[in-house]
């Protein structure tokens, strides 16, 4: 299958600062990808969808100006924790979608575990 | 009430066992399934991807929906205790809104042991 990175792979940051995670698809063009946010022992919770060259769109109550995606190729996806606060801490997980489209092309990253103290 | 519910588990078999995972949705408009598996601290990886009812097989893996009763399944034969993960089931709407979109429910944590 298609591998899709993502660094960096552990971030420990101090509250109040910024934390930029990117997602590459090493091997295929995405126009589409996912973010998600897992928290421990729970499933994988969908925040935003980052079309390349358009805004993201963000799923309901996901703050849009605390989390920031920029979709600016067809391999690079990045997401910046702003001003990150103890209870952002989690594991953040993207996914690209192939150009075909079709669910069985839909490959997650390895993660980012973020810990914000 | 989620829209995916399934039982976190942990599910523990002896190594040679049938493993035998489920999850129950609400949203009638779901068409596609998918379970994932998942190692600690990793990516989920896809196993196997189903387009509305059926049954489809895959070397030890076997996914079973019905819509009818919003019910799917995964069975995995011979089980490893390289097996030993979390499965995740996800599921879609064939929608232009929620393309690619995935709901995914809880994870069922196994652990087969030798």
């Amino acid at each position: 299958g298609a591998v899709v990175s993502q660094h960096p792979s552990r971030v420990i940051c101090k509250s109040g600062t910024s934390v930029k995670i990117e997602c590459r698809s090493l091997d295929f063009q995405a126009t589409t990808m996912f973010w998600y946010r897992q928290f421990p022992k729970q499933s994988l919770m969908l925040m935003a969808t980052s079309n390349e060259g358009s805004k993201a769109t963000y799923e309901q109550g996901v703050e849009k100006d605390k989390f920031l995606i920029n979709h600016a190729s067809l391999t690079l996806s990045t997401l910046t924790v702003t001003s990150a606060h103890p209870e952002d801490s989690s594991f953040y997980i993207c996914s690209a979608l192939g150009t075909g489209g079709s669910y069985n092309e839909q490959f997650f990253g390895p993660g980012t575990r973020l810990t914000v103290l | 009430q989620k829209e995916v519910e399934q039982d976190p588990g942990p599910l523990s078999v002896p190594e040679g066992a049938i493993v035998s995972l489920n999850c129950t949705y609400s949203n009638s408009a779901f068409q596609y399934f998918m379970w994932y598996r998942q190692y600690s601290r990793k990516g989920p990886e896809l196993l196997m991807y189903t387009y509305s009812s059926g049954n489809k097989e895959d070397g030890r893996f076997t996914a079973q929906v019905d819509k009818s009763s919003k019910y799917i399944s995964l069975f995995i034969r011979d089980s490893q205790p390289s097996d030993s993960a979390t499965y995740l089931c996800a599921m879609s709407a064939e929608t232009t809104d929620s393309w690619g979109k995935l709901q995914f429910g809880a994870g069922t944590q196994v652990v087969v042991t030798p």
